[in-house]
């Protein structure tokens, strides 16, 4: 397990089209959260899972966007008809941590999905 | 909405020399934790402090943290070229069960 895998890397996307971004974590960690990053800006908050359960959705999160983590292993991002606001780059986190929320040590990130709507 | 503040937003210094960023938060917290991050790349964790530690070290890097005034610092020793990067504290409110909120950041540049 060599770290947080994201895919794809880079999307292009039309305004409009649905996508999806794909999130490995690291096997053992049961704790898997999503944030968004824009240019200069510190990641925002969208959602996190405990195991295969979403504990909380960020206020951010449109009913556009829903995230999923079946079996509580990898999890997806779904983005429903994309705006130009939606360009981001989205990147995935896990830990572990006990619980009551009490974290092991970091969060481990992955390299982020760059999302870019034309 | 991000929970802490980092200052300053941007520091320029040479090989060699010390860097200092702060970070200043709302409410009260059970965790903080800094991050480095290289342009373009995710986030690389580096010092996790309790809220009933004061002080940590890492290789070159050592945080303080002072809950009375909800405020921690990052001096990073003998700076390199390499650490050229974007710093960022992150916390976890008591309420917060373990999610983390991050700051805007202190972009450090570290010229030869």
């Amino acid at each position: 397990d060599t770290g947080v895998s994201q895919d794809p890397r880079h999307k292009i996307t039309k305004r409009g089209q649905n996508v999806t971004f794909r999130c490995d974590p690291i096997s053992e960690h049961n704790r898997l959260y999503w944030y968004r990053q824009t240019l200069g800006q510190g990641p925002e908050f969208l959602t996190y899972f405990q195991n295969e359960a979403q504990l909380e959705k960020s206020r951010l999160l449109s009913d556009r966007f829903s995230a999923e983590r079946p079996k509580g292993s990898f999890s997806t991002l779904e983005i429903q008809r994309t705006e130009q606001g939606d360009s981001a780059m989205y990147l995935c986190a896990s830990s572990v941590t006990t619980g009551t929320g009490t974290p092991g040590g970091g969060y481990t990130f992955g390299s982020g999905t760059r999302l870019t709507v034309v | 909405s991000q929970q802490g503040e980092e200052d300053p937003q941007a520091l320029s210094i040479q090989e060699g020399e010390n860097a200092t960023m702060n970070c200043s938060y709302k409410t009260s917290i059970n965790n903080l934790q800094w991050y480095r991050q290289n342009s373009g790349r995710g986030l690389v964790h580096l010092i996790l402090i309790r809220s009933n530690e004061r002080e940590k070290h890492s290789g070159r890097l050592r945080v303080t943290l002072d809950t009375s005034k909800k405020s921690s610092s990052l001096l990073i020793t003998a700076s390199r070229a390499a650490d050229t990067a974007s710093y960022f504290c992150a916390t976890d409110a008591t309420d917060s069960w373990g999610k983390f909120q991050f700051g805007a950041g202190t972009q450090v540049v570290v010229t030869p």
